[in-house]
C-alpha cells in the first residue's frame, strides 16, 4: 500500500500549456506538502496545507495554485508552463506539528520543452 | 542562501566500515533536525531525527549527533551496508515556530556508496 501516491511519474509538456499533478495520502495525515527539486538538487518548500487549509505559500508564482478538495489530497496545477518549471515535484504528508517528520511521495519529473 | 550545507556531494565507504555524513547549518533558529535516504526514481525517506534538547540520538545502525556550538550534525551508519548506498540529505526546522506544518529547509544531499 502505497502511503503517499503521486500521479503522474513522468510529465512532458510544452511551454505555455497547463498541467496538472495529483497527490493522494493514506496515511491520515491532516497536513500536505508540495516540494521542488531543481535541478541544483536543492529541495524546496512550496506549499503546505492543513486541514485543506493554506498555511505555507513560499512566494511562488502564481501560475501554481494548489488544490485540496479533502485532508487527504493536494493537487498542483500549473498555469503557462515555462523553461524554468522543468524539477521534480514532491508531494509529502504529516501529522500536525513543527517537528513531524515528512512523508514523501515518489515525486513527478515534469519537462518543459 | 543556503542555511543547510553539506559539502560532500559523495562518499565512498567499504561494507561493514562506518559510514559518517556531516552537514552544517547557519539559522540558529532551527530546533529540529532530521536525515532522509533517497534511491533513484522514489521520494526521500525518513531515517532518523534530533531535537535541539539533545546531542545523539540512535536507531540501530544509525546515529545523530548535533553539535550545537558548531551549528554542525552528523549521521553514522555502522556497520555499512550496500543497501545503504543512495543519497542522504540532512534538513532542519524551527520547529516552535511552524505552528502546523513541518517546514524543512534541506541541504543538497550526500551521495553514498557503500562498495564490497
Amino acid at each position: 500500500d502505497t502511503a503517499v501516491s503521486q500521479t503522474p511519474k513522468y510529465l512532458v509538456t510544452q511551454m505555455g500549456n497547463d498541467k496538472s499533478i495529483k497527490c493522494e495520502q493514506n496515511l491520515g495525515h491532516d497536513t500536505m506538502y508540495w516540494y521542488k527539486q531543481d535541478s541544483k538538487k536543492f529541495l524546496k518548500i512550496m506549499f503546505s496545507y492543513n486541514n485543506k487549509e493554506l498555511i505555507i505559500n513560499e512566494t511562488v508564482p502564481n501560475r501554481f495554485s494548489p488544490k485540496s478538495p479533502d485532508k487527504a489530497h493536494l493537487n498542483l496545477h500549473i498555469n503557462s508552463l515555462e523553461l524554468g518549471d522543468s524539477a521534480v515535484y514532491f508531494c509529502a504528508s504529516s501529522q500536525v506539528g513543527g517537528n513531524s517528520p515528512l512523508h514523501f511521495g515518489n515525486g513527478t519529473r515534469l519537462t518543459v520543452t | 542562501d543556503q542555511q543547510v550545507k553539506q559539502n560532500s556531494p559523495s562518499l565512498s565507504v567499504q561494507e561493514g566500515r562506518i559510514s559518517i555524513l556531516n552537514c552544517d547549518y547557519t539559522n540558529s533558529m532551527f530546533d529540529y533536525f532530521l536525515w532522509y535516504k533517497k534511491y533513484p526514481a522514489e521520494g526521500p525517506t525518513f531515517l532518523i531525527s534530533i531535537s535541539s534538547i539533545k546531542d545523539k540520538n540512535e536507531d540501530g545502525r544509525f546515529t545523530v549527533f548535533l553539535n550545537k556550538s558548531a551549528k554542525h550534525l552528523s549521521l553514522h551508519i555502522v556497520p555499512s551496508q550496500p543497501g545503504d548506498s543512495a543519497v542522504y540529505f540532512c534538513a532542519a526546522s524551527e520547529g516552535r515556530n511552524t505552528g502546523t506544518a513541518s517546514k524543512l529547509t534541506f541541504g543538497t544531499g550526500t551521495r553514498l556508496q557503500v562498495t564490497l
